[in-house]
């Protein structure tokens, strides 16, 4: 099915450990992006991609390093992890032009311990 | 730098009735206007997007309205269902760069 795909679904890291969430769409998208989700904040804005080779910061980027590997694949690592980075991490994808709108993945759910 | 607001915070209706979710957004440069959908413990639906140049979106029972120059968006739902509980989130895309910004969302729960 077309979509955003994101891996894993749930993960428990411990303080300082580093991982990659992984990120990847089969729609031929231009942009993408990464989003936590916390209660009472809403979702927040890590990094975004607008095209193959580009990266931006977004609204909450410290602790988050990105890689835009090739057009389907957007992946988010944390080098090293802190218990305040425990979230819901989402993954989306936009296309270039038209009227079309934003396709989410189904989340990463995160917790640091 | 955008902010995007939504009141309630939560809502509860009897089946059946009509409501009205509010949006609201400090600066009126945007390229578009999305809604979704958000089921507990689940991703994000896309409901309706509206870009800058238009008034309103309809799909089925949902009806979404924008006022730019207001800063303002409604999503209108006809007719609830127990199935339209869920969190609503209004999101802004500005017209100067990528980025879409989330309102904190509306938690709609319909009585049966």
């Amino acid at each position: 099915n077309a979509g955003v795909t994101q891996t894993p679904k749930f993960q428990v890291l411990k303080t300082g450990q580093s991982m990659t969430l992984q990120c990847a769409q089969d729609m031929n998208h231009n942009s993408m992006y990464w989003y936590r989700q916390d209660p009472g904040m809403g979702l927040r804005l890590i990094y975004y991609s607008a095209s193959e080779g580009t990266t931006d910061k977004g609204e909450v980027p410290n602790g988050y390093n990105v890689s835009r590997l090739n057009k389907r694949e957007f992946s988010l690592r944390l080098e090293s992890a802190a218990p305040s980075q425990t979230s819901v991490y989402f993954c989306a994808s936009k296309r270039p032009t038209g009227i079309y709108g934003y396709t989410f993945g189904s989340g990463t759910r995160l917790t640091v311990v | 730098k955008q902010e995007v607001t939504q009141i309630p915070a939560a809502l509860s209706v009897p089946e059946g009735e009509n409501l009205v979710l509010n949006c609201s957004f400090t600066d009126s440069a945007i390229y578009n206007l999305q809604w979704f959908r958000q089921d507990p413990g689940k991703g994000l639906t896309s409901l309706l997007l509206i870009q800058s140049s238009q008034r309103e979106q309809t799909s089925g029972r949902l009806n979404a309205s924008l006022d730019k120059s207001s800063g303002r968006s409604t999503l209108y739902i006809a007719a609830s269902q127990p199935g339209d509980s869920a969190t609503y989130l209004c999101a802004v895309r500005g017209d100067r760069d990528d980025k879409i910004i989330f309102g904190k969302g509306t938690r709609l729960h319909i009585l049966p």
